[in-house]
């Protein structure tokens, strides 16, 4: 079993739409991140959370809204889809000064 | 700024050569380094990374990077490329919490 998770895999939207990508985690890992990655521009960070009580914006953060659920749960929230943000988002985890164990991605296309 | 530079936006080897794929970075203390790749529809993984210590270090898959400090780069090496070696690579910066990838170098290999 995959030890990072991510769901759905894939999504296409309309314009305006609320839309909920999901990410599970099975390391125990306290940190989660979610990145989007276009081609290009590699990989910037959108949400970051050391804990459950500690959510912090990245770089790219306008747009998107996050919730930790749990220690094991970090979700990304797009509250009104744009064509822009049609890009490939990954969920990671880690620990502290570590590497990051990276999610399958899911690929979001809004119209 | 802290930056991560992957100048080759795309190389291509014939199976059996060398290859040398460069990274420079740009950072005010020593930082982790990193570098992952990424196969068609997959999330990210991780290769090598280098903390401290002896400059030369092995990745999984036959890789291995220097960090030259003198040149603040981190180049990634293989002695004899695979043709499942053909994916996307990425080279990566860490100061703690915040991670700051590369654009990314593809990776094409030609029988």
């Amino acid at each position: 079993d995959a030890d990072v998770t991510q769901t759905p895999r894939n999504r296409i939207t309309k314009t305006g739409k609320r839309i909920m990508l999901e990410c599970s985690q099975t390391k125990g890992h306290d940190r989660m991140y979610w990145y989007r990655q276009d081609p290009g521009l590699g990989l910037r960070l959108i949400y970051y959370s050391f804990d459950v009580k500690d959510i912090n914006k990245g770089e790219i953060s306008d747009g998107y809204s996050v919730s930790r659920q749990a220690q094991a749960k970090f979700s990304l929230s797009l509250e009104s889809a744009i064509p822009n943000q049609t890009a490939l988002y990954f969920c990671a985890t880690s620990e502290s000064g570590t590497n990051k164990f990276f999610g399958p991605g899911t690929r979001l296309t809004v119209l | 700024a802290q930056s991560v530079t992957q100048p080759d936006i795309h190389i291509t080897v014939s199976e059996g050569a060398s290859l040398e794929l460069r990274c420079n970075y740009s950072y005010g203390a020593t930082p982790y380094l990193f570098w992952y790749v990424q196969s068609p529809g997959q999330g990210l993984q991780l290769l090598l990374k280098y903390f401290s210590g002896d400059t030369l270090v092995q990745g999984i898959k036959g890789f291995e990077a220097e960090f030259k400090r003198s040149q603040s780069s981190f180049n990634l090496r293989k002695p004899s490329v695979h043709w499942s070696d053909a994916a996307e690579y990425f080279c990566a910066v860490d100061g703690g919490f915040k991670t700051i990838f590369g654009a990314g170098t593809r990776l094409f290999v030609k029988a």
